[in-house]
């Protein structure tokens, strides 16, 4: 079946580092790719997607690019801030005709000053 | 974009009640929504996936007599947790599938906690 697998957390980076964050993924025929965003206390918001191979997904300095040779969508910022703290979540849409999304078990990022 | 929103988005109940979650895609229709339980800090559970005008699918493992799911309408799914109790006090979020976009919408969240 189709899966996510995410690299565990926390990831604690000082303000300006770079990020990436690991996704790789499982599935047969061709998922849509999505990484949303959780702050605290809060639902998810999306933050980039990519439909098709070699795909680039980009939002807020967020990029991610749908790999399909290494089944791979890892997320990544040139330099991040404070404000970026929060839970992020590696997602595929399932391509069986349920409209399900599969998530990955979030990976937790902070960011000092 | 679309929007999807829940309410409420915090309740407080005693042990022994029923609570009603409400699930609304504001500028879209939905003819599948879908509702997550989200235990802290953990990833998301997919439950259900409402079908309007249909009974719900289950995923394997959710009591279907202890969540109830309606999808009355093309812009409304509810869910009711019947007879609560502690263990079921968790974070649960609704999601509306937009068929053009063939994407999901995620609604806000809804905190329970049963006391």
């Amino acid at each position: 079946g189709n899966s996510v697998t995410q690299m565990e957390g926390p990831v604690t980076l000082s303000e300006e580092a770079f990020l990436t964050i690991n996704c790789t993924y499982t599935a047969t025929g061709y998922p849509s790719l999505f990484w949303y965003v959780q702050y605290p206390g809060e639902g998810l918001q999306l933050l980039l997607k990519a439909t098709k191979a070699d795909d680039k997904g980009s939002n807020k300095g967020f990029e991610a690019t749908y790999r399909k040779e290494t089944t791979s969508f890892h997320l990544e910022k040139g330099s991040v801030q404070v404000s970026d703290s929060a839970v992020y979540f590696c997602a595929l849409s399932d391509t069986s005709g349920t409209y399900k999304y599969i998530f990955g078990t979030g990976t937790r990022l902070k960011v000092l000053a | 974009g679309a929007v999807v929103s829940q309410h409420p988005s915090r309740v407080i109940c005693k042990s022994g009640t029923s609570v009603k979650i409400e699930c609304r895609s504001l500028d879209f229709q939905a003819t599948t929504m879908f509702w997550y339980r989200q235990f802290p800090k953990k990833s998301l559970m997919l439950m259900a996936t409402s079908n309007e005008g249909s009974k719900a699918t289950y995923e394997q493992g959710v009591e279907k007599d202890k969540f109830l799911i309606n999808h009355a309408s093309l812009t409304l799914s509810t869910l009711t947790v019947t007879s609560a109790h502690p263990e079921d006090s968790s974070f649960y979020i609704c999601s509306a599938n937009q068929v053009t976009y063939n994407e999901q919408f995620f609604g806000p969240g809804t905190r329970l906690t049963v006391l």
